[in-house]
């Protein structure tokens, strides 16, 4: 078990252009949640997934973004026409399902794909 | 809506002292779950501690320990012998004991730990 896997770890791109970002979770969490970070501030929830379903999104994921999970394992998170105000940390979160004792709600995070917009 | 907050932006602590770093949230759940994850730089961010607020008892994990106020709704996690390798930004998160949307976490902006040799 490597935990949580992002990629890439940087991104540079330019205003407009379109950016895709991969987080494969722990085998065996159902769960994976998409959160994003800015500078000097704490991770803000975007969305989640349990399995292959997206059960939640955030008003913060503007209509330009899109997440997939199609198979219930890895996961996408696709910034289309990106903007100046996209550049931040996106972090990527798997868990236990919660009715698990072993899960004690606790999510894992990979190490995050850092976004700049120029 | 719940909210964390984390009022120190920094704090310092010497090398093998003790240091204590606050945090507070706002909600109307009588159970939850409260979280402290360090995030050293550039590396991904990690469970320090877990708290049931259903459970008295303080929880500790080696050289941490949190301070868990419940009618204060107040969280704080306090460092014992710090070691250079606790440098790192703190954050504090909570969890609704519901499932679904709620099992997000509400995290706070963080503190930034230095350690001084």
């Amino acid at each position: 078990d490597t935990g949580v896997s992002q990629d890439p770890r940087h991104k540079i791109t330019k205003r407009g252009q379109n950016v895709t970002f991969r987080c494969d979770p722990i085998s065996e969490h159902n769960r994976l949640y998409w959160y994003r970070q800015t500078l000097g501030q704490g991770p803000e929830f975007l969305t989640y997934f349990q399995n292959e379903a997206q059960l939640e999104k955030s008003r913060l994921l503007s209509d330009r973004f899109s997440a997939e999970r199609p198979k219930g394992s890895f996961s996408t998170l696709e910034i289309q026409r990106t903007e100046q105000g996209d550049s931040a940390m996106y972090l990527c979160a798997s868990s236990l399902p919660p009715g698990l004792e072993l899960a004690k709600n606790i999510q894992y995070f990979g190490a995050g794909t850092r976004l700049s917009v120029l | 809506a719940q909210t964390v907050t984390q009022s120190q932006p920094e704090m310092s602590v010497q090398e093998a002292e003790t240091v204590t770093l606050s945090c507070t949230y706002d909600t109307s759940e009588s159970d939850y779950y409260l979280f402290w994850y360090k995030q050293p730089p550039s590396r991904q961010m990690i469970l320090v501690i877990r708290q049931e607020a259903y459970k008295q008892q303080n929880a500790t994990e080696n050289r941490f320990s949190v301070n868990f106020q419940k009618a204060a709704k107040s969280f704080s996690l306090k460092i014992s012998d710090s070691q250079l390798g606790d440098a790192a930004m703190y954050f504090c998160a909570y969890r609704s004991p519901f499932d679904g949307a709620n099992s997000k976490l509400t995290f706070g902006k963080g503190i930034t730990l230095s350690v001084r040799p």
